[in-house]
C-alpha cells in the first residue's frame, strides 16, 4: 500500500529565503507525482506534475525534482515571499491505479515579511 | 477553459439533518469526478470517485453517498448527518482518458460542513 510522507509539518522562514520542501513515498512504481498548494479555507491547486520518466519541472520560482529509486521528490522555491505562505501536499497515483492519488498531509509554509 | 464549481461554500447542519453538496465541471466531458474530505490533522480522504454517468466507486463505509445524474455533476448526499462528519469537503475533477497517469488533478473551492 503506497503511503505519503511529507517532512516537517511546518515551515516557518523570513522572507527572500530559498527553501526545499520534502516528500517521501514508499513505492517507487508510480506513474507521477504531483505538487499542490492550498491556501487557508480553499481548495487545491495543482503547481507542478512530475512525471516518472522526468527528474525535473520547473515553473517560475518553483523547481520540484524527482528521484524514484529513493522514493523522494522535492519542491524548491526560490525567494521566498510572503505570498509563497500556505500549505504545500505532494500526491502520487495508487499503485496499478489511475484513478486515485495518494496524498501527503501536507508542509505548512510560513514566509515572514 | 475547464471550471469546477462547488456549492454551498460553508453548511452548518443540526445532527440527524440530511444533506446535498453538488459539485459541477464546466468546459470539458466525461470528465473523472471525485469528492474528498480534509479533517484537521488527518489529510486528505477520497471517499467517492466516478469514471462515468451512474458509475460510482466508494473508499469509505459510511453514511454518504454519491451520484453522477449527469456528466458533469456530482453529488455527495446524506440521509443523517453524524458528528463525525464535520469536516472540509472538496470535490474533483481530472481529464478523461489517460486519467491520473498523465493529467493533474483540479479542485473546487471546497465546502466547510459543520455538524452541531
Amino acid at each position: 500500500k503506497q503511503e505519503v510522507t511529507q517532512i516537517p509539518a511546518a515551515l516557518s522562514v523570513p522572507e527572500g529565503e530559498n527553501l526545499v520542501l520534502n516528500c517521501s513515498f514508499t513505492d517507487s512504481a508510480i506513474y507521477n507525482l504531483q505538487w499542490f498548494r492550498q491556501d487557508p479555507g480553499k481548495g487545491l491547486t495543482s503547481l507542478l506534475l512530475i512525471q516518472s520518466s522526468q527528474r525535473e519541472q520547473t515553473s517560475g520560482r518553483l523547481n520540484a525534482s524527482l528521484d524514484k529509486s529513493s522514493g523522494r521528490s522535492t519542491l524548491y522555491i526560490a525567494a521566498s515571499q510572503p505570498g509563497d505562505s500556505a500549505t504545500y501536499l505532494c500526491a502520487v497515483p495508487t499503485q496499478g491505479g489511475s484513478e486515485k492519488l495518494v496524498f501527503g498531509k501536507g508542509t505548512k509554509l510560513t514566509v515572514n515579511p | 477553459s475547464q471550471t469546477i464549481h462547488q456549492w454551498p461554500a460553508t453548511l452548518v447542519q443540526p445532527v440527524g439533518s440530511p444533506l446535498s453538496l453538488e459539485c459541477t465541471v464546466e468546459g470539458t466531458s466525461n470528465p473523472n469526478l471525485y469528492w474528498y474530505r480534509q479533517a484537521a490533522g488527518r489529510g486528505l480522504q477520497l471517499l467517492f470517485y466516478s469514471v462515468g454517468i451512474g458509475q460510482i466507486s466508494s473508499e469509505v463505509p459510511q453514511n454518504l453517498s454519491a451520484s453522477r445524474p449527469q456528466d458533469r455533476q456530482f453529488i455527495l448526499s446524506s440521509k443523517k448527518l453524524l458528528l463525525s462528519d464535520s469536516g472540509f469537503y472538496l470535490c474533483a475533477w481530472t481529464p478523461p482518458g489517460g486519467g491520473l497517469v498523465s493529467q493533474p488533478q483540479h479542485f473546487g473551492d471546497g465546502t466547510r460542513l459543520s455538524i452541531l
